[in-house]
């Protein structure tokens, strides 16, 4: 079964500062891999999604990559901002989901830049 | 524009009680998900439907009912079967003849008082 783990939990930066979340997988037979955006008490926002076949995929000041081989992506944020907190959590639909491409989520990183 | 427009935004439920959470898409997306949230046990998926008339038991689905009459339209019925209710419940659709990733609702928080 995929399993999803993402390290730091926490993470507490002051502003202007470059950052790397880390997402790791168990499981390296995906679809794609998504990464979201989820503000206190609201729903997901869409950040990057890379597909299996890609290395990696940019927006603005987000980078991410994915290596499949290794069951590993990171999202990287450059030049940090108050405005970045929140929770950032990745997720993939494994190919043993099939068409349904039912994601696993890991429990995400809870990202505070200060200003 | 497009998206997706989960109601309400909160709702409190009874012991006993069915209560009824809104899904509705605009973006003619064929795939319909919902998920639930818990604090420290990220999302884990109650049901889903990947076409009109269809859909799947996720994970979680002791406890819940769906219907899926409409392509736009995909709602969850919490029923008093569901010990635990209360979470932050998200719905999400998805695209399923491009290879394309999801979309997400602003959920409904759902408490029991």
């Amino acid at each position: 079964k995929q399993e999803v783990t993402q390290i730091p939990a926490a993470l507490s930066v002051p502003e202007g500062e470059n950052l790397v979340l880390n997402c790791s997988f168990t499981d390296s037979a995906i679809y794609n891999l998504q990464w979201f955006r989820q503000d206190p008490g609201k729903g997901l926002t869409s950040l990057l999604l890379i597909q299996s076949s890609q290395r990696e995929q940019t927006s603005g000041r987000l980078n991410a990559s994915l290596d499949k081989s290794s069951g590993r992506s990171t999202l990287y944020i450059a030049a940090s901002q108050p405005g970045d907190s929140a929770t950032y959590l990745c997720a993939v639909p494994p190919i043993s989901s099939g068409s349904a491409r039912q994601l696993t989520f890991g429990s995400g990183t809870q990202l505070t830049v200060l200003p | 524009d497009g998206g997706i427009t989960q109601s309400p935004k909160y709702l409190f439920r009874k012991e006993g009680q069915n209560v009824t959470l809104s899904c509705e898409q605009n973006l003619n997306h064929d795939a319909m998900y919902w998920y639930r949230q818990d604090p420290g046990q990220g999302l884990r998926l109650i049901y889903y439907s990947q076409i009109v008339n269809d859909f799947q038991k996720g994970d979680i689905a002791e406890g819940y009912s769906v219907s899926r009459e409409k392509k736009e339209s995909f709602p969850l019925t919490v029923t008093s079967a569901q010990k635990n209710p209360t979470a932050f419940y998200l719905c999400a659709t998805r695209l399923t003849q491009r290879n394309y990733g999801y979309t997400f609702g602003s959920g409904t928080r759902l408490t029991v008082v």
